[in-house]
């Protein structure tokens, strides 16, 4: 089968430009999760779909941020303005049920200059 | 607060010398353990879950054991493939975070 998709992988912006980041789950999988990593820190979770339900959006830095699922398949990920400590390796993984033995992908590292 | 500390953060082998990984955790009740591998470049990869004190588990050459305090993953006979950064998670009763994870061991094997 084939895995969990991110793009683009790798993102170079301008502080307070705009930023979209994309995850094509494993088809099947309802549930979806985005994480982040940032330099020298730990990875941190970021919000979580059922479907195309937000289930739990508690680790979502600021109102900058903004995830969407559309039809419970792929989903998006947009920073506006994007900002310098915005800058780290962003994760989706996706899972049938609620299993934590998930499928991530190979992140998008987004460098804010 | 959840806290999850990850020893050594990095480590150096000669192909075939075993060694341990530990992740210490402090947490309010404990559902599951996790350990990921992840390589340059890529995903996590999972590879474990523990579930409650005394349990093990194993895949080729990697052993992962959890007490009420700490998780080890222990490494025998290493190779060069192995070479990758080792994550541990929790997932726990408190608060909605599916998972919180350690800053990893960066783990080299060398031939």
């Amino acid at each position: 089968e084939a895995g969990v998709t991110q793009f683009p992988s790798h993102s170079v912006i301008e502080k307070g430009q705009t930023v979209t980041l994309r995850c094509d789950p494993i088809s099947g999988h309802d549930n979806l999760y985005w994480y982040r990593r940032v330099m020298g820190k730990e990875i941190k979770f970021l919000l979580h779909f059922v479907k195309e339900s937000k289930q739990d959006e508690s680790g979502m830095p600021n109102n900058r941020f903004l995830a969407e699922r559309t039809g419970g398949t792929y989903s998006t990920l947009k920073v506006q303005p994007a900002e310098l400590e915005d800058s780290g390796v962003y994760f989706c993984a996706s899972s049938v049920g609620n299993s934590y033995g998930y499928t991530f992908g190979s992140g998008t590292r987004l460098t804010v200059v | 607060e959840d806290q999850v500390t990850q020893s050594p953060e990095a480590l150096r082998l000669q192909e075939g010398e075993s060694s341990s990984l530990n992740c210490s955790y402090t947490v309010s009740g404990l559902r599951g353990l996790f350990w990921y591998r992840q390589d340059p470049g890529k995903g996590p990869e999972f590879l474990f879950t523990l579930y409650s004190a005394g349990e093990e588990k194993e895949k080729e050459r990697l052993k992962a054991t959890l007490t009420k305090k700490e998780s080890f993953l222990h490494i025998t006979a290493p190779k060069p493939e192995d070479s990758a950064t080792y994550l541990c998670a929790v997932h726990t009763y408190s608060g909605n975070t599916p998972l919180v994870f350690g800053k990893g061991t960066r783990l080299s094997v060398i031939a």
